[in-house]
């Protein structure tokens, strides 16, 4: 199985800041990268599609890249509605797997 | 809009059997795999098991398979996971997701979840 690696587990930051968010997959997994936004109590959502695609509806703010194994989700400048817990999963081979989770904090 | 609707969730016995539903609406039903993820209390998410349009291609976790049945009727816009011989570890929210089989599945939209607890 395909190991996805996010970090950090955790950070606090203020509205307006930069957040960047990494997700490192144990092999090629090309461009079949997703990220996913969960608020507490509600079910995920998808953001980010194919590494860099953002789904339609979803703010510019956020954005996506890759480098090799090394995915980086963005988020340009804070919102208050944009605290929450974000997922990357592999979607280039079964079973698909998801990183740890990352729980984006108010300062 | 799509929509999805899990039920069946509750409170069973380890051994036990449940047998959860998602209604679906809002697109072409039998276009689209459909999966289920779940999520253990404070925990991340897993994927459980996905299966295609037709329902003629099942795929399942090293975890559950051979316990849990993934189903569909496109007739009535319906995915079934049945689920049994459960265990303490099957304890999580289970979400039902409209999948994209891109390579693998990705998960488009997602219901609200329903809570299933095995405990005695």
């Amino acid at each position: 199985d395909i190991q996805m690696t996010q970090s950090p587990s955790s950070l606090s930051a203020s509205v307006g800041d930069r957040v960047t968010i990494t997700c490192r997959a144990s092999q090629s997994i090309s461009n079949y990268l997703n990220w996913y936004q969960q608020k507490p109590g509600k079910a995920p959502q998808l953001l980010i599609y194919s590494a860099s695609s953002l789904r339609s509806g979803v703010p510019s703010r956020f954005s996506g890249s890759a480098s090799g194994t090394d995915f980086t989700l963005t988020i340009s400048s804070l919102q208050p509605e944009d605290f929450a817990t974000y997922y990357c999963q592999q979607s280039y081979s079964t079973p698909p797997t998801f990183g740890g989770g990352t729980k984006v904090e108010i300062k | 809009e799509v929509q999805l609707l899990e039920s069946g969730g509750g409170l069973v016995q380890p051994g036990g059997s449940l047998r959860l539903s998602c209604a679906a609406s809002g697109f072409t039903f039998s276009s689209f795999a459909m999966s289920w993820v779940r999520q253990a209390p404070g925990k991340g998410l897993e994927w459980v098991s996905f299966l295609s349009g037709s329902g003629s291609g099942t795929y399942y976790a090293d975890s559950v398979k051979g316990r849990f049945t993934i189903s569909r009727d496109n007739f009535k816009n319906t995915v079934f996971l049945q689920m049994n011989s459960l265990r303490a570890e099957d304890t999580a929210v289970y979400y039902c997701a409209k999948t994209a089989l891109v390579v693998t599945a990705r998960f488009d939209d997602w219901g609200q979840g329903t809570l299933v607890t095995v405990s005695s």
